[in-house]
């Protein structure tokens, strides 16, 4: 199966940009996503990015995408203290179905 | 803003009894899903379910597993006979067609006691 590894801990400070990597190993995914869940809720779908695309932008969201290394990152610019979440890669499986997900990285901003 | 609703919050329950969780997903969307992420581990899929048939499952979702659209808004996964490590956080989603985005729920927290 797919693995998708993330680095589990990220702490900025306040008005930073912080960076979430993801590395993968099936380079057969067309879609990749990434979520964020807060405290006590579920998961909020972010951004995604198509495996044709480099790079895209949304609003403080910068998606970037080396399919050689099979690097997906997310950019976070001006970092506030409502950023703080887990922040989960996923990829949409051959199937078309399932998403398989990382382990999320926990990011924490402080003041 | 529409969005998929689950229910109870938080469920405790006897090992050996049967638990079942419930979900609404977006109105107008069509493929239903399940997911459990125990706790410190990653999100997996458990089940998809398209057109009153599941579409896929994972080797997770054996027999003690099953889901129904018991009418046009509820959908639940059931588990039969719960064990310890059955108790995880388990996340409903839909998506419309022509779409990947899928939507989650807040989630319910199984506990098995």
């Amino acid at each position: 199966g797919e693995d998708v590894e993330q680095s589990l801990f990220l702490s900025v400070r306040e008005g930073d940009s912080s960076v979430i990597n993801c590395t993968y190993t099936d380079s057969s995914s067309t879609y990749l996503y990434w979520y964020k869940q807060e405290p006590g809720a579920g998961l909020q779908l972010l951004t995604y990015i198509f495996s044709n695309m480099d790079m895209k932008q949304d609003q403080r969201l910068t998606v970037l995408l080396n399919k050689k290394d099979k690097h997906l990152s997310l950019r976070i610019a001006d970092t506030q203290t409502g950023d703080s979440a887990i922040y989960f890669c996923a990829f949409l499986a051959d199937s078309g179905y399932a998403l398989n997900f990382g382990k999320g990285t926990s990011l924490l901003v402080t003041p | 803003e529409p969005e998929v609703t689950q229910t109870p919050s938080h469920q405790v329950t006897q090992m050996g009894q049967e638990v079942i969780l419930r979900c609404v997903p977006i109105s107008n969307h069509l493929y239903f899903y399940w997911y459990r992420q125990i706790l410190g581990q990653k999100v997996e899929f458990l089940v998809s379910f398209y057109n009153n048939e599941i579409s896929e499952k994972s080797e997770i979702f054996d027999d003690q597993f099953s889901v129904e659209r018991p009418d046009g808004s509820n959908f639940t996964l059931k588990i039969r006979s719960t064990k310890l490590e059955d108790s995880a956080m388990y996340f409903c989603a839909s998506r419309v067609t022509g779409t990947t985005e899928a939507f989650f729920g807040q989630g319910t927290r199984l506990t098995v006691v």
